[in-house]
């Protein structure tokens, strides 16, 4: 079993939808929780990090931690074409060596 | 654009060979990360260089080797080249020495080994 899983998808929906991207993992010293977002051809780039558990919103992201399920979640509201990208986890227990999800690649369909 | 360089784009060689990966970080990082991408491992953890030396290390193979210079830029030197290391090789960087959250990472060198 992997430290991180993450449903490689694909995900498809319509634009203006709400989507749900989900990592579970299996290390109980995670305590940081991140979300990137990769284009095509392109670098990660860091959309939104957590500590501990607990929601954080950012404009139309939020990210949710809940450690007793160790299970995390970004939500994407009002979906636009612009976010179809891949998204992936990446956690961290002492703020050394970040673990990554496979990714998840969505696709905003207008 | 993160303002982390990488050169080259796209490097094809054949098995048992070395190639080397340059990086240069944002204007004003210390902190250099290297990363291997593939379809099977996902995005995996190389090596971590602060103001040239090496601060942390993850699923580095043995030949594979990295260092920063005094101008800050890095440079992954990968040898004996197999199949299995065709991926995408991405460098990252931070203000930090601790391995920071906040990291910016390059394009990525896309290495096919045939």
């Amino acid at each position: 079993q992997k430290e991180v899983e993450q449903d490689p998808g694909p995900l498809s929906v319509p634009e203006g939808a709400i989507v749900s991207l989900n990592c579970t993992y299996s290390n109980s010293a995670f305590q940081y929780f991140m979300w990137y977002r990769q284009y095509s051809r392109k670098g990660p780039e860091l959309l939104m990090y957590t500590y501990s558990s607990g929601n954080k919103e950012d404009g139309r992201f939020t990210a949710q931690v809940d450690k007793s399920s160790k299970y995390i979640s970004l939500f994407i509201r009002d979906s636009q074409p612009s976010d179809s990208a891949t998204y992936l986890c990446a956690m961290s227990a002492d703020n050394n060596d970040m673990r990554f999800g496979a990714g998840t690649r969505l696709t905003v369909k207008p | 654009d993160s303002g982390v360089t990488q050169t080259p784009k796209h490097l094809i060689t054949a098995t048992g060979q070395r190639v080397t990966l340059r990086c240069s970080p944002r204007s004003g990082d210390l902190s250099v990360y290297w990363y291997q991408q593939s379809l099977d491992q996902g995005l995996q953890f190389l090596i971590q260089y602060y103001n040239g030396e090496e601060r942390a290390k993850g699923n580095i193979l043995e030949r594979f080797s990295a260092q920063q210079f005094p101008d800050l830029h890095s440079e992954l030197n990968l040898s004996s080249l197999e199949l299995g290391d065709s991926a995408l090789y991405f460098c990252a960087s931070s203000t930090s020495g601790s391995h920071s959250l906040e990291q910016f990472f390059g394009p990525g060198t896309r290495l096919t080994v045939l």
